[in-house]
């Protein structure tokens, strides 16, 4: 299957601050997403991004298909932006997802 | 609309016994993934009905088993549990007639194996 690498595996962050997640991925794929996992487990979807760039509120992301990578931007973090962070890909001709080990934000006030 | 609801919550079983967890879609979605996430492993797939169909199942032993019905609810069942299969199983949704479609995903059920 598909490797997903995230950098970094942990982030910390004064309150404000702005932070770049990384998402590299091994193949072409169809799809990509980015997912914010809450408290009680559920993945939460930020953006469904295979190629181009989305902005929501502080939250964008852009993903470069041709050189397999994707790029999660939080802006003027919040306490409420801890969690961790997933990135997801499916390949060609695939029907599930693979996800990358996460990067966990902690964000203190 | 309602999103992707997974029954039970939380689950607490005995090395040895079986487990069936159930997954209802989103209205209008006809493909249902299930993952496994685990503090070692991470998220994990393993499998994916569309239709009632299996079109897809990842590297795990046959005590996993899944199966999807006419209005695409689904249901993964597990026999002969052991330890190792205290996880938290997610359920995923999508249009899923096509590739490249948004997949949501519900709360999960938290399974611990004692």
């Amino acid at each position: 299957g598909i490797q997903v690498e995230q950098s970094p595996p942990d982030l910390i962050l004064q309150e404000g601050a702005n932070s770049t997640l990384r998402c590299n991925f091994s193949d072409s794929v169809n799809n990509l997403q980015w997912f914010h996992q809450n408290p009680w487990g559920q993945l939460i979807n930020l953006f469904y991004i295979p190629s181009g760039t989305k902005q929501n509120g502080r939250l964008s992301a852009t993903t470069v298909a041709t050189e397999r990578y994707s790029l999660l931007y939080i802006s003027s973090s919040q306490t409420t932006d801890s969690g961790v962070y997933f990135c997801a890909v499916e390949g060609t001709g695939a029907n599930n997802l693979f996800f990358g080990t996460g990067t966990r934000l902690t964000v203190i006030p | 609309k309602a999103g992707v609801t997974q029954t039970p919550r939380y689950l607490i079983k005995t090395r040895g016994q079986q487990v069936t967890l159930s997954c209802s879609p989103i209205s209008g979605h006809r493909s249902v993934s299930w993952y496994q996430q685990t503090p070692g492993q991470g998220l994990q797939f393993l499998f994916e009905y569309f239709s009632e169909t299996q079109r897809n199942k990842g590297n795990f032993p046959g005590r996993f088993s899944g199966r999807q019905f006419s209005n695409s609810r689904s249901e993964m069942n597990v026999s002969t549990l052991e330890l190792g299969d205290s996880a938290l199983y997610l359920c995923a949704s999508s249009l899923g007639a096509v590739m490249n479609t948004e997949a949501f995903f519900g709360q999960g059920t938290r399974l611990t194996v004692v």
